[in-house]
């Protein structure tokens, strides 16, 4: 099936710097999602993004994230500066719609550690 | 606030017997339910989604919805040795876009 593609899969980071993960989505997809898991808890939704904005996002995307897709490229989740708390795999999920019908495509997940 | 719970935690079965996973869900308002599968170190993918009361197969696996039970099931028919993995409820918000509420997940091992 349409695959996601996540870059890196690992990343390990001293706490305050700054890390962009990368998510390559299925071509024609035009919806884009971050989520997150912390070991041992289930995955939580991030954010979601469209046409260039922010649709919605959760409480745990907070202001030292932001995410962009420029010019089609790469969907990004940055995170400036980093905490211990950040420490956690993120996925990212693309579809073509909204609609009830519309399959999330998820990346296999990029590990990050916050030391 | 959706709270999606599954059980059990884990499950093992022996291959080709009927493995059966749980799922509840806490807002009867959601419209779109679906269980994905995580094998180690790979991204998701999705088995099967429902939308309305009754059963939905894919393949080997079927899942039944009750919504007034606030429950949705996954059976899964013939399991192999290459179906072991962590086995994901996700429930959509109809009313806040594509968003979706995971469960923690099943781990389920066929043994051969």
């Amino acid at each position: 099936g349409p695959k996601v593609l996540q870059i890196p899969s690992h990343q390990i980071i001293d706490m305050g710097q700054m890390v962009t993960l990368n998510c390559d989505p299925v071509s024609n997809h035009l919806y884009f999602y971050w989520y997150k898991q912390i070991l041992g808890q289930q995955m939580e939704f991030l954010v979601n993004f469209y046409n260039g904005k922010v649709m919605e996002k959760s409480k745990l995307f907070k202001d030292q994230f932001s995410v962009e897709r420029p010019d089609g490229s790469y969907f990004t989740l940055k995170i400036q500066p980093t905490a211990l708390e950040d420490s956690a795999v993120y996925f990212c999920a693309s579809s073509q719609g909204q609609a009830n019908q519309d399959t999330q495509y998820f990346g296999p997940g990029t590990r990050l550690l916050v030391l | 606030q959706q709270k999606v719970q599954q059980s059990p935690e884990s499950l093992t079965v022996s291959e080709g017997a009927m493995a059966s996973l749980n799922c509840t869900f806490s807002d009867g308002t959601s419209d779109n339910f679906r269980w994905y599968r995580q094998h180690s170190g790979k991204g998701l993918e999705m088995l099967v989604s429902i939308f309305s009361d009754g059963e939905k197969e894919e393949g080997r696996f079927t899942a039944h919805l009750n919504r007034a039970s606030l429950h949705v099931s996954l059976h899964i028919r013939e399991p192999q040795p290459s179906d072991s993995a962590v086995y994901l409820c996700a429930v959509r918000h109809g009313s806040a876009g594509n968003k979706l509420t995971f469960g923690i997940g099943t781990r389920v091992l066929v043994r051969p």
